[in-house]
């Protein structure tokens, strides 16, 4: 098992479309999570970090649910340019500080 | 003017050739790491460095080695590159106390 897993997708939604992304996580002792954008080619760039009683910036939700150890990402009023793959990041403190990176979810907005 | 640079950002190469992919950054970090990517798979740590006499191998080291010359500057060598290698790589940085990592371009990599 995979110790971040993410669906794949492609989700393809139109324009203005509300859209979530789960992100399951394997180790009950991780500390700090985070959401990472990452365009074709390009590398991945912090996008939000997530806490634990949930945060907003702008049309970006992110929640975390500890006792089910999954993470989740809304986009309200999808736009094309949000158009990337969306990288599900966990830290485990102890395991040396290192940071576990989720296969992405691919998200196409369409006109 | 980017604060981690890769070189080279593409290289093709053949079995058996020694390569070498290098790695700087303006950031005042002390802390570097090199992953590699494949489609799917999510970014895979190779090495990482906490300080410039911190070598640590990460969850896939065989078949690479690492080099760090400076607080700056970070090497991944491959000493005979094989197929299996062909992938995305990706040097990162982070300071000493925060989870946030920054990731260079990336540089693509084929073996033939």
């Amino acid at each position: 098992r995979k110790e971040v897993e993410q669906d794949p997708g492609p989700f393809n939604v139109p324009e203005g479309a509300t859209v979530a992304f789960n992100c399951t996580y394997s180790n009950s002792a991780s500390q700090s999570f985070f959401w990472y954008r990452q365009d074709c080619r390009k590398e991945p760039k912090l996008l939000m970090s997530v806490y634990s009683s949930g945060n907003e910036d702008g049309r970006f939700t992110a929640q975390l649910n500890r006792a089910s150890q999954y993470i989740s990402l809304l986009i309200r009023d999808s736009k094309l340019s949000d158009s990337a793959t969306y990288l599900c990041v966990v830290n485990a403190h102890n395991a040396g500080n290192m940071l576990t990176f989720g296969g992405g979810t691919r998200l196409m907005v369409k006109p | 003017d980017a604060d981690v640079t890769q070189t080279p950002r593409n290289r093709i190469t053949k079995t058996g050739k020694r390569i070498m992919l290098e790695c700087s950054q303006t950031k005042g970090h002390d802390r570097m790491y090199w992953y590699r990517q494949d489609p799917g798979l999510g970014l895979q740590l190779i090495y990482y460095s906490f300080d410039v006499k911190d070598i640590n191998k990460g969850e896939i080291s065989d078949g690479y080695s690492v080099s760090r010359q400076a607080q700056a500057k970070f090497s991944l060598s491959l000493e005979s590159a094989i197929p299996n290698q062909t992938a995305l790589y990706f040097c990162a940085t982070s300071g000493d106390y925060t989870d946030t990592q920054y990731f260079g371009p990336g540089t693509r990599l084929t073996v033939l």
